[in-house]
Protein backbone atom coordinates (compact mmCIF):
# COMPACT_ATOMS: atom_id res chain seq x y z
CA UNK A 1 0.00 0.00 0.00
CA UNK A 2 1.16 3.42 -0.74
CA UNK A 3 1.63 5.93 1.97
CA UNK A 4 2.72 9.51 2.20
CA UNK A 5 3.04 11.17 5.15
CA UNK A 6 4.47 15.06 5.86
CA UNK A 7 5.47 16.18 9.05
CA UNK A 8 7.34 19.53 10.42
CA UNK A 9 5.23 21.86 10.15
CA UNK A 10 3.56 24.45 12.87
CA UNK A 11 4.21 28.05 13.96
CA UNK A 12 6.82 30.38 12.49
CA UNK A 13 7.65 34.35 12.87
CA UNK A 14 7.93 35.99 9.73
CA UNK A 15 11.70 35.68 8.61
CA UNK A 16 12.04 32.08 10.14
CA UNK A 17 12.90 29.13 8.57
CA UNK A 18 10.71 25.40 8.65
CA UNK A 19 12.04 22.58 7.44
CA UNK A 20 8.98 20.12 6.12
CA UNK A 21 9.76 16.24 5.67
CA UNK A 22 7.82 13.63 4.01
CA UNK A 23 8.29 9.57 4.31
CA UNK A 24 6.84 7.79 1.53
CA UNK A 25 6.61 4.18 1.15
CA UNK A 26 4.78 1.09 -0.81
CA UNK A 27 6.17 2.11 -4.22
CA UNK A 28 10.07 2.33 -5.48
CA UNK A 29 10.63 5.57 -4.54
CA UNK A 30 13.56 6.88 -6.87
CA UNK A 31 11.49 6.27 -9.81
CA UNK A 32 9.13 8.43 -9.21
CA UNK A 33 9.36 12.19 -9.08
CA UNK A 34 8.02 13.90 -5.79
CA UNK A 35 5.78 17.26 -5.69
CA UNK A 36 4.98 19.72 -2.74
CA UNK A 37 1.68 21.83 -3.30
CA UNK A 38 -0.28 24.03 -1.03
CA UNK A 39 -3.49 25.79 -0.07
CA UNK A 40 -3.90 28.83 1.90
CA UNK A 41 -6.45 28.76 4.09
CA UNK A 42 -9.66 28.82 1.80
CA UNK A 43 -8.05 29.45 -1.52
CA UNK A 44 -7.29 26.93 -4.25
CA UNK A 45 -4.27 24.47 -4.95
CA UNK A 46 -0.66 25.92 -5.65
CA UNK A 47 2.21 24.01 -6.80
CA UNK A 48 5.59 24.76 -5.07
CA UNK A 49 8.09 22.62 -6.20
CA UNK A 50 8.98 19.15 -7.61
CA UNK A 51 12.46 17.22 -7.81
CA UNK A 52 12.76 14.14 -10.10
CA UNK A 53 13.18 10.62 -8.67
CA UNK A 54 17.11 10.96 -9.42
CA UNK A 55 16.83 14.45 -7.40
CA UNK A 56 20.10 14.97 -9.48
CA UNK A 57 21.31 18.81 -10.23
CA UNK A 58 19.18 20.31 -12.07
CA UNK A 59 16.12 18.41 -11.50
CA UNK A 60 14.59 20.41 -9.09
CA UNK A 61 11.39 23.24 -10.17
CA UNK A 62 10.11 26.15 -7.96
CA UNK A 63 7.37 28.25 -8.62
CA UNK A 64 8.19 31.98 -8.75
CA UNK A 65 6.55 32.86 -5.09
CA UNK A 66 9.38 30.49 -3.33
CA UNK A 67 12.10 30.67 -5.76
CA UNK A 68 15.45 31.70 -3.70
CA UNK A 69 13.71 30.80 -0.56
CA UNK A 70 12.78 27.31 -0.39
CA UNK A 71 14.55 24.18 -1.07
CA UNK A 72 13.50 20.88 -2.19
CA UNK A 73 15.24 17.67 -1.72
CA UNK A 74 15.42 13.82 -1.08
CA UNK A 75 16.94 11.22 0.15
CA UNK A 76 16.57 7.83 -1.76
CA UNK A 77 18.26 5.53 0.79
CA UNK A 78 15.39 6.38 3.24
CA UNK A 79 12.67 6.87 0.77
CA UNK A 80 12.06 10.85 2.57
CA UNK A 81 11.74 13.96 0.15
CA UNK A 82 11.96 17.69 2.48
CA UNK A 83 11.26 20.71 1.66
CA UNK A 84 13.66 23.55 3.68
CA UNK A 85 11.65 27.15 3.91
CA UNK A 86 13.53 30.05 4.90
CA UNK A 87 12.78 33.81 4.85
CA UNK A 88 9.05 32.78 5.56
CA UNK A 89 6.40 35.32 4.62
CA UNK A 90 2.93 35.53 5.86
CA UNK A 91 1.55 34.73 2.42
CA UNK A 92 3.11 31.52 2.97
CA UNK A 93 0.86 30.45 5.64
CA UNK A 94 -1.18 27.27 4.29
CA UNK A 95 -1.57 23.35 4.28
CA UNK A 96 1.43 21.75 2.45
CA UNK A 97 0.87 18.66 0.84
CA UNK A 98 3.16 16.22 -0.55
CA UNK A 99 2.54 14.04 -3.31
CA UNK A 100 3.88 11.64 -5.77
CA UNK A 101 3.77 12.01 -9.55
CA UNK A 102 2.45 9.18 -11.59
CA UNK A 103 4.60 10.25 -14.09
CA UNK A 104 6.38 13.57 -14.84
CA UNK A 105 3.01 14.67 -17.49
CA UNK A 106 0.07 12.77 -15.79
CA UNK A 107 -0.45 14.04 -12.62
CA UNK A 108 -0.05 12.62 -8.77
CA UNK A 109 -1.62 10.06 -8.05
CA UNK A 110 -0.97 9.73 -4.31
CA UNK A 111 -1.15 12.56 -1.84
CA UNK A 112 -0.11 12.79 2.31
CA UNK A 113 -2.67 14.52 4.47
CA UNK A 114 -1.07 17.72 4.26
CA UNK A 115 0.74 19.72 7.78
CA UNK A 116 -0.08 23.20 8.42
CA UNK A 117 2.51 26.08 8.34
CA UNK A 118 1.50 29.26 9.99
CA UNK A 119 3.44 32.22 9.54
CA UNK A 120 2.91 34.76 12.10
CA UNK A 121 4.05 37.32 14.92
CA UNK B 1 4.77 30.96 -17.27
CA UNK B 2 1.71 28.96 -18.36
CA UNK B 3 -1.75 30.26 -16.49
CA UNK B 4 -4.85 28.13 -16.25
CA UNK B 5 -8.38 29.80 -15.90
CA UNK B 6 -11.47 27.21 -15.19
CA UNK B 7 -14.98 28.25 -15.51
CA UNK B 8 -17.08 28.70 -13.73
CA UNK B 9 -16.08 29.24 -10.62
CA UNK B 10 -18.72 27.81 -8.85
CA UNK B 11 -21.75 26.23 -9.54
CA UNK B 12 -25.30 24.75 -8.50
CA UNK B 13 -26.38 21.54 -9.59
CA UNK B 14 -28.67 18.86 -8.63
CA UNK B 15 -28.30 15.28 -8.48
CA UNK B 16 -29.01 13.41 -11.78
CA UNK B 17 -27.65 16.59 -13.66
CA UNK B 18 -24.94 16.40 -16.39
CA UNK B 19 -22.13 18.84 -14.97
CA UNK B 20 -19.76 20.27 -17.21
CA UNK B 21 -16.49 22.30 -16.40
CA UNK B 22 -13.74 24.30 -18.81
CA UNK B 23 -10.48 24.23 -18.62
CA UNK B 24 -8.19 27.05 -20.75
CA UNK B 25 -4.74 26.69 -21.06
CA UNK B 26 -2.43 29.84 -21.91
CA UNK B 27 -0.95 28.37 -24.75
CA UNK B 28 -1.45 24.83 -25.83
CA UNK B 29 -0.09 22.22 -23.65
CA UNK B 30 -0.82 19.17 -26.15
CA UNK B 31 -2.91 16.75 -24.17
CA UNK B 32 -1.15 17.71 -20.62
CA UNK B 33 -3.94 18.27 -18.43
CA UNK B 34 -5.05 16.69 -15.03
CA UNK B 35 -8.25 16.88 -13.25
CA UNK B 36 -8.87 16.99 -9.54
CA UNK B 37 -11.52 16.48 -7.06
CA UNK B 38 -11.28 17.65 -3.39
CA UNK B 39 -13.43 17.27 -0.78
CA UNK B 40 -13.27 19.77 2.38
CA UNK B 41 -10.31 19.06 4.75
CA UNK B 42 -8.91 16.21 2.29
CA UNK B 43 -6.03 15.82 0.06
CA UNK B 44 -6.95 16.51 -3.81
CA UNK B 45 -7.49 12.97 -5.67
CA UNK B 46 -7.04 12.88 -9.22
CA UNK B 47 -9.94 11.79 -11.42
CA UNK B 48 -8.58 12.10 -15.06
CA UNK B 49 -4.87 12.71 -16.43
CA UNK B 50 -3.50 13.31 -20.22
CA UNK B 51 -7.06 15.12 -20.56
CA UNK B 52 -9.25 12.40 -20.88
CA UNK B 53 -7.30 8.98 -19.43
CA UNK B 54 -9.94 8.06 -16.32
CA UNK B 55 -7.62 7.25 -13.39
CA UNK B 56 -7.89 3.58 -11.86
CA UNK B 57 -10.86 3.45 -9.74
CA UNK B 58 -12.85 6.67 -10.51
CA UNK B 59 -16.43 6.02 -11.41
CA UNK B 60 -17.02 6.09 -15.25
CA UNK B 61 -19.85 8.99 -14.89
CA UNK B 62 -16.16 11.18 -15.15
CA UNK B 63 -14.91 12.02 -18.19
CA UNK B 64 -12.32 14.41 -20.04
CA UNK B 65 -11.73 15.91 -23.42
CA UNK B 66 -9.79 18.70 -25.38
CA UNK B 67 -6.06 19.07 -26.24
CA UNK B 68 -4.37 22.65 -27.11
CA UNK B 69 -5.70 25.23 -24.87
CA UNK B 70 -9.26 23.83 -24.03
CA UNK B 71 -10.24 21.09 -21.93
CA UNK B 72 -13.53 19.90 -20.66
CA UNK B 73 -14.56 17.72 -17.20
CA UNK B 74 -17.87 16.49 -17.98
CA UNK B 75 -20.07 14.70 -14.92
CA UNK B 76 -22.36 12.71 -16.70
CA UNK B 77 -24.88 12.27 -13.85
CA UNK B 78 -24.37 14.33 -10.60
CA UNK B 79 -23.87 11.89 -7.25
CA UNK B 80 -23.97 13.43 -3.33
CA UNK B 81 -20.63 12.56 -3.46
CA UNK B 82 -19.81 14.37 -6.13
CA UNK B 83 -20.58 18.01 -4.49
CA UNK B 84 -16.85 18.91 -4.02
CA UNK B 85 -14.41 21.75 -5.73
CA UNK B 86 -12.80 20.50 -9.27
CA UNK B 87 -9.21 21.38 -9.99
CA UNK B 88 -7.33 21.22 -13.48
CA UNK B 89 -3.89 21.02 -13.60
CA UNK B 90 -0.85 21.71 -16.21
CA UNK B 91 1.93 19.04 -16.82
CA UNK B 92 2.69 20.23 -19.89
CA UNK B 93 6.03 21.70 -18.62
CA UNK B 94 7.91 19.06 -16.75
CA UNK B 95 7.63 18.82 -13.14
CA UNK B 96 6.81 22.75 -13.33
CA UNK B 97 2.79 22.63 -12.85
CA UNK B 98 0.28 24.88 -12.81
CA UNK B 99 -2.88 24.54 -11.19
CA UNK B 100 -6.84 26.43 -12.85
CA UNK B 101 -8.28 28.71 -9.69
CA UNK B 102 -10.92 25.77 -8.82
CA UNK B 103 -15.05 25.35 -9.68
CA UNK B 104 -16.91 24.69 -6.40
CA UNK B 105 -19.62 22.44 -7.02
CA UNK B 106 -22.86 22.79 -4.59
CA UNK B 107 -26.08 21.53 -4.24
CA UNK B 108 -28.89 23.06 -5.58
Amino acid sequence: EVQVLESGGGLVQPGGSLRLSCAASGFTFSSYAMIWVRQAPGKGLEWVSSISGSGGSGSTYYADSVKGRFTISRDNSKNTVSLQMNSLRVEDTAIYYCAKSQDGFYGADYWGQGTLVTVSS
Amino acid sequence: DIQMTQSPSSLSASVGDRVTITCRASQSISIYLNWYQQKPGKAPKVLIYAASSLQSGVPSRFSGSGSGTDFTLTISSLQPEDFATYYCQQSYTTLSWTFGQGTKVEIK
